[in-house]
């Protein structure tokens, strides 16, 4: 069945460090792929995604490209900053069957001043 | 335009008491997931209803857990009785048209159980 692997947290960096958060899936067919995002004390967000290979999505400073050759899609910012210290999950999304997100376990990131 | 809400906010119990919490999606969400998110997991769908009908509830273990969203709008996951086991976070979102035609889910803040 579908899954998607992350980068084992929790990651802690200074402010102004650059970010990678590893992604990796398997997936029947051509998967849409996302990274949500949660905040302390807020719900589940969309931060960005990519719907086809080679597709870039970006937020907020963030970037992930959609690689099918090696079915990936890491998390990167250049320039990180306390206020994005939160939980990032990666997820797919196959069409054709049951409708529903299947997330990674999530990534914890600190980022202290 | 407000979020997802969803009560309560953390619920503890005791063991093989009954349980329930409730959903109340974006207005104009015609689509709404339950979702079940253990600690250091990401979140499982639990069920999925297009308007009141719960169009994939595979996931749901239905011996003990039960949901419903009666006239389209708010949902209500119930659990009876509850187990230790059932200890986790539950997550409402919802999305317009489905998912495939969005590509987003708005979630709510979650139900924070705790089973003693």
């Amino acid at each position: 069945g579908d899954s998607v692997t992350q980068m084992e947290g929790p990651v802690t960096l200074s402010e102004e460090a650059f970010l990678t958060i590893n992604c990796t899936y398997t997936a029947t067919g051509y998967p849409s792929l996302f990274w949500y995002v949660q905040y302390p004390g807020e719900g589940l967000q969309l931060l960005l995604k990519a719907t086809k290979a080679d597709d870039k999505g970006s937020n907020k400073g963030f970037e992930a490209t959609y690689r099918k050759e090696t079915t990936s899609f890491h998390l990167e910012k250049g320039s990180v900053q306390v206020s994005d210290s939160a939980v990032y999950f990666c997820a797919l999304y196959s069409q054709g069957g049951s409708e529903k997100l299947v997330f990674g376990k999530g990534t914890k990131l600190t980022v202290n001043p | 335009e407000a979020g997802v809400v969803q009560s309560p906010r953390y619920k503890i119990i005791e063991k093989k008491q009954p349980v329930a919490f409730w959903c109340n999606p974006i207005s104009g969400h015609n689509t709404l997931y339950w979702y079940l998110q253990n600690l250091g997991q990401g979140p499982e769908l639990l069920i999925r209803y297009e308007n009141e009908e719960a169009v994939d509830d595979s996931q749901l273990p239905k011996d003990r857990f039960s949901a419903e969203r009666l006239k389209g709008v708010d949902s209500t996951l119930k659990i009876q009785p509850a187990e230790l086991g059932d200890s986790a976070v539950y997550l409402c979102a919802s999305s317009f048209g489905g998912f495939a035609n969005t590509g987003e889910l708005f979630f709510g803040e979650g139900s924070r159980l705790t089973v003693l």
